[in-house]
């Protein structure tokens, strides 16, 4: 157990829907990202939050939006959806911003747009 | 930009026998490399990683990894495989600092191992 929680595990929803995905990092770890996996992209960078504030983005959609609250969990927000954003979704942890690379994952939440 | 290439989609080994992932990388400064491994409906995992010092660095589950610097290389290695071994295996290179306190990992492909009985 990684210690990041990761809700809902599944699910399963039509395009041009709206999905929340939600994060709680390990206790004391400042740091969240979020990754997607498909199997066609491998495993992409999303976006980093570090005490709350957005530090880093990489390959996210103008339709992506996230945010990390002041008791540190984080919300991936997915909206408009297409078939392609039918993905694993995985949030990770860490204690500082990442410079140790040691990053902690959670379980995932599979998404499937229909 | 940092990448890695993980050359085999699938790697079938025996039980028993020496497992080898391989993994290449292509870094602007020194390198930070890592694999993780991912079981079957799991998150990844972290196994081991290299920063400076040993070319050998050893890590969980009886996992090593060999830098090789002139051959770009970072491979994965363990003497003797285990079927519960079987899983997606990744390959990372952490980011150049990309300024407001920020490390990324680019992640390769993966690979698939598979143990057999």
């Amino acid at each position: 157990d990684s210690g990041v929680t990761q809700t809902p595990k599944h699910l399963i929803t039509a395009t041009g829907q709206r999905v929340t995905l939600r994060c709680s990092p390990r206790s004391g770890d400042l740091s969240v990202y979020w990754y997607q996996q498909s199997l066609d992209q491998g495993l992409q960078f999303l976006i980093h939050y570090y005490n709350g504030e957005e530090r880093a983005k990489g390959n996210i959609l103008e339709r992506f939006s996230a945010q990390q609250f002041p008791d540190l969990h984080s919300e991936l927000n997915l909206s408009s959806l297409e078939l392609g954003d039918s993905a694993l979704y995985f949030c990770a942890s860490s204690e500082t911003g990442g410079r140790t690379g040691e990053l902690f994952f959670g379980e995932g939440s599979r998404l499937t747009v229909l | 930009a940092q990448s890695v290439a993980q050359p085999e989609d699938q790697v079938n080994v025996a039980e028993g026998n020496p497992l080898t992932v391989k993994c290449t990388y292509s870094v602007s400064g020194n390198p930070y490399l890592f694999w993780y491994v991912q079981y079957p409906n799991r998150g990844l995992q972290f196994l081991l990683k290299y920063i400076t010092g040993d070319n050998l660095v050893k890590g969980s589950y009886g996992f090593e990894a060999e830098f090789n610097k002139s051959q770009t290389s970072f491979h994965l290695k363990k003497p003797s495989a285990l079927v519960s071994d079987s899983a997606l295996y990744f390959c990372a290179v952490r980011d150049s600092y990309s300024g407001a306190g920020s490390y990324q990992l680019t992640f390769g492909k993966g690979t698939k191992l598979s143990v057999i009985p």
